[in-house]
Formats: structure tokens, sequence, C-alpha cells
């Protein structure tokens, strides 16, 4: 049982344009998102985050939009660069248990 | 560099064997996180060890074992190994239990 469902498994942005990015969850109970990006051959690295409470989290070019209603969140890159090219991983957690995790979608930017 | 190492880098070995991976967490980090990536597949939380105590399991198999010591280290020891074993497994740590922290990865290659 998928908790936390990344439907789109790619995604390609003209350089300078605008990326979204989606993730649905199954699971109320989940307070606290977040979002991880991929390089090849590298670790995941944190990205930005959002609580439960709030509907909208920005960190310079990154926005992550919260719809609890929907149990639907978003990750808006603004103006998308050829760096931003990885996969994106979002997840989900409650109660400080443990990170569930979607099946990541793969960002490329083109020049 | 997330300050989480892991060794070795690559392994590669066959079926029917043991191997053991290393994870060194972040100075101050508590919080040890295994987790494993197999081929179209999200992160996969296997384990969680806190101060040298096991904290939460996720979908991880009964041939399969983790430990952290006293120095916070943890090694995720895979025994009667598969095909399908296959995969990145990656290490993670925390302060607490929110934003992780991950390390390169192993890749380990069962023949």
């Amino acid at each position: 049982d998928q908790q936390v469902k990344q439907n789109s498994p790619s995604l390609s942005v003209q350089e300078g344009r605008i990326s979204i990015l989606n993730c649905d969850y199954t699971n109320s109970m989940f307070d606290y998102f977040l979002w991880y990006k991929k390089y090849p051959a590298e670790g995941p690295t944190f990205l930005i985050s959002i609580s439960s409470i709030k509907d909208k989290n920005e960190d310079g070019r990154f926005t992550v939009f919260l719809n609890k209603s929907a149990k639907h969140l978003s990750l808006h890159i603004v103006p998308s660069q050829p760096g931003d090219s990885a996969v994106y991983f979002c997840a989900a957690t409650w109660a400080n248990s443990k990170l569930t995790f979607g099946k990541g979608i793969t960002l490329s930017v083109r020049p | 560099d997330s300050g989480v190492t892991q060794t070795p880098k690559h392994l590669i070995t066959a079926t029917g064997q043991r191997v053991t991976l290393r994870c060194s967490p972040r100075s101050g980090d508590l919080s040890v996180y295994w987790y494993q990536q197999s081929l179209d597949q999200g992160l996969q939380f296997l384990i969680q060890y806190y101060n040298g105590e096991e904290r939460a399991k996720g979908n991880i198999l009964e041939r399969f074992s983790a430990q952290q010591f006293p120095d916070l280290h943890s090694e995720l020891n895979l025994s009667s190994l598969e095909l399908g074993d296959s995969a990145l497994y990656f290490c993670a740590s925390s302060v607490g239990f929110d934003e992780q922290f991950f390390g390169p990865g192993t890749r380990l290659t069962v023949l």
C-alpha cells in the first residue's frame, strides 16, 4: 500500500520556466512533508519541508504548497535551471515516526 | 557533503553470501536510518536506531539485521543473499526524527 504517491515518473521543462512536481498521500495522519533531491551516484539531499499547519513554504526558487483537504502537495521551482535536473522525492511523516517516501520523479530542465 | 559516510561504496557478491554495510552518522546525530532503493522503486525504509536502540521497523526482511554501536555508527547485515537484494542501500542520520541527512549509498550487486 503506497501511502505517498508521485504518479508522474518524469517531467521535462524549458530553462527559465516553472517546474511543478506533484505528490499525493493517503494517510491523513501525516503532519510533516519533505522534498528531497537526488543526483546520480549521490544520496538524497533535503530541499524543503512544510508542516501541516501551513499551506505554503518558500525558500528561494523553491515553494511547496500543501492542500490538506485534497491530500496533495506540490513543489514549484521558479525559474527552473539545468542544475535542477535530478530525481525529486516527496516524503511524509507524523508524530516523529519514520519517513515514507514516494517513488520519485525525474526532472529534466532543457537549456 | 552531508557528513554521513557509508562503506563500501560498491559491493559485488554471490547468492547465498552474507555482507555487512557500514554507516557513520553526522557528528551529534543520534538517529540512524537504513533504506533500500531498488530499480524503479522509491526509498523503502528498512529500520531506524536511536542512540543504540531499535526505534522503528519498516519493510526489513528477516534475513536482514542491523545494529547501532555505542559510538553511534551502524551496520546493516544482509545474509542468504538473493538476486533481488541487489539495490542501493542508503543510510541517513538525524538529530530528531524529521529532516534526515543521507550518505552516498552502497551499491550491492548479487550475482
